[in-house]
């Protein structure tokens, strides 16, 4: 079985301040993790992924995401944030072992970022 | 835009009506997906194609009734819906169903039952 929680329902940051998403995620084989994000009326825009490789993922629009194995995690990150950048967020997992491209979502954090 | 359009990007439909959405993609991929977003819900997958073929049924009802017709169109025919099935369906594709692609979305279709 494969799932992913994405612990708040939303975060606030003042623009210019760094951006975190936090993701954590629990599948049986190697995880494929997936970051999109959803402007409103529109549907998820994707903006990275890890398969294998480099623990860092980076991205588009400057955000990156860091893979950690032990704490079977995939936050999304951002240096310096923009007001544009206020949408909702979701996280996504497909497990490694199973058939089908079936991904996972977890439940969406909504990033705010004020002026 | 991803390659991806939906029509009618808004419909109000009666609980006796019959309607079905359109999903088309430009991008040469083979697999395609139906997903259901509800508010304070999880995204949920509910019906996958690949090749054509469908490989996915996720526990739909039967009120709701996929057609793939080729790899670029992927239609969900609607009839007898009730009011909780009002949300935003959004519609996905991928180069396959297999291996490490990422999936493209639609813009979606705000379905209202009344």
């Amino acid at each position: 079985a494969q799932s992913v929680a994405q612990p708040e329902d939303q975060v606030n940051v003042a623009e210019g301040n760094p951006l975190t998403v936090k993701c954590t995620y629990s599948v049986s084989g190697n995880p494929y993790l997936f970051w999109y994000v959803q402007y409103p009326n529109r549907g998820l825009q994707f903006l990275l992924k890890y398969i294998t490789g480099d623990n860092l993922v980076k991205g588009s629009y400057g955000f990156e995401a860091e893979f950690n194995k032990s704490q079977t995690s995939f936050h999304l990150k951002k240096p310096s944030a923009l007001v544009s950048d206020s949408a909702l967020y979701f996280c996504a997992v497909r497990d490694g072992l199973a058939a089908g491209n079936k991904l996972t979502f977890g439940g969406g954090t909504r990033v705010l970022v004020k002026p | 835009e991803t390659g991806v359009t939906q029509t009618p990007r808004h419909l109000v439909m009666g609980m006796t009506n019959k309607k079905s959405l359109k999903c088309e993609q430009h991008l040469g991929h083979n697999a395609m997906y139906w997903y259901k977003q509800s508010a304070k819900k999880p995204l949920e997958l509910m019906f996958v194609y690949n090749f054509k073929e469908q490989t996915e049924n996720n526990s739909v009802p039967s009120r709701f009734s996929p057609e793939c017709p080729n790899s670029s169109h992927l239609f969900l025919h609607l009839h007898t819906l009730q009011p909780e099935d009002s949300a935003l369906y959004l519609c996905a594709s991928s180069p396959a169903e297999t291996g490490t692609y990422e999936q493209y979305f639609g813009p979606g279709t705000r379905l209202t039952v009344t």
